[in-house]
């Protein structure tokens, strides 16, 4: 069963403008989300986990327990925010699972 | 080293022949994922080992993949009779409790 959506494959803003990277989860129990991003020819690193609840490069989310969603902010986008975004979910058992992710543009 | 180190970063393999991927994770991180990431597309799982159980091995495409993790430290990536649609970037990541992944830079596989 898909634990993780993402939605929108392709997102484009312009810059200054906000940005929403949609995520929606099933788990039954409590997990733990988190954000990647891919810029061009680098690595996939940690944006951000929610148990931090800290903010990244300007970047938020918010946990929804209600909703089940782990949707990824950023009230001012930026052309150097153009990237591959993918929400992961952590089991109780450590075990991952990622969305299929999402290709923002920032148009300047 | 302070990373994930994946070798090679790059390799050009002729179809039908097998290739072999490395992966170190970081010292201490008991789970070891690969995934693999194709052009355009988002990551596909392959295959998860945790500590000493046995790993997940629902995500491998084919029985021509196989993987093994030695000492609960480097992994190998093992691809037999290689296809053209093997062709893609192979990430592996580790992990320790639920602090997140962190991915190696990928080994970027041809197969022509």
């Amino acid at each position: 069963a898909q634990r993780v959506t993402q939605p929108e494959k392709l997102l484009s803003v312009f810059k200054g403008a906000p940005v929403e990277l949609k995520c929606n989860y099933s788990y039954s129990g409590s997990p733990e989300l988190f954000w990647y991003v891919q810029y061009s020819r680098q690595r996939l690193q940690l944006l951000l986990r929610h148990i931090s609840r800290e903010s990244i490069k300007g970047f938020t989310a918010d946990l929804n327990k209600g909703e089940t969603s782990f949707h990824l902010k950023k009230p001012f986008a930026q052309e150097e925010d153009s990237a591959m975004y993918y929400c992961a979910l952590a089991d109780t058992g450590n075990q991952f699972y990622f969305g299929t992710g999402t290709s923002l543009t920032v148009i300047p | 080293g302070a990373g994930v180190s994946q070798s090679p970063s790059n390799k050009v393999t002729e179809k039908g022949k097998d290739v072999e991927l490395r992966c170190d994770p970081i010292s201490g991180h008991t789970a070891l994922y690969w995934y693999r990431q194709s052009l355009g597309q988002g990551l596909e799982f392959l295959i998860y080992f945790q500590g000493n159980s046995a790993p997940d091995k629902s995500g491998l495409p084919s029985d021509r993949f196989s993987a093994e993790r030695t000492g609960g430290s480097v992994s190998t990536l093992t691809i037999q009779r290689t296809q053209q649609e093997d062709s893609a970037v192979y990430l592996c990541a580790s992990s320790l409790a639920n602090y997140g992944y962190t991915f190696g830079s990928g080994t970027r596989l041809t197969v022509v």
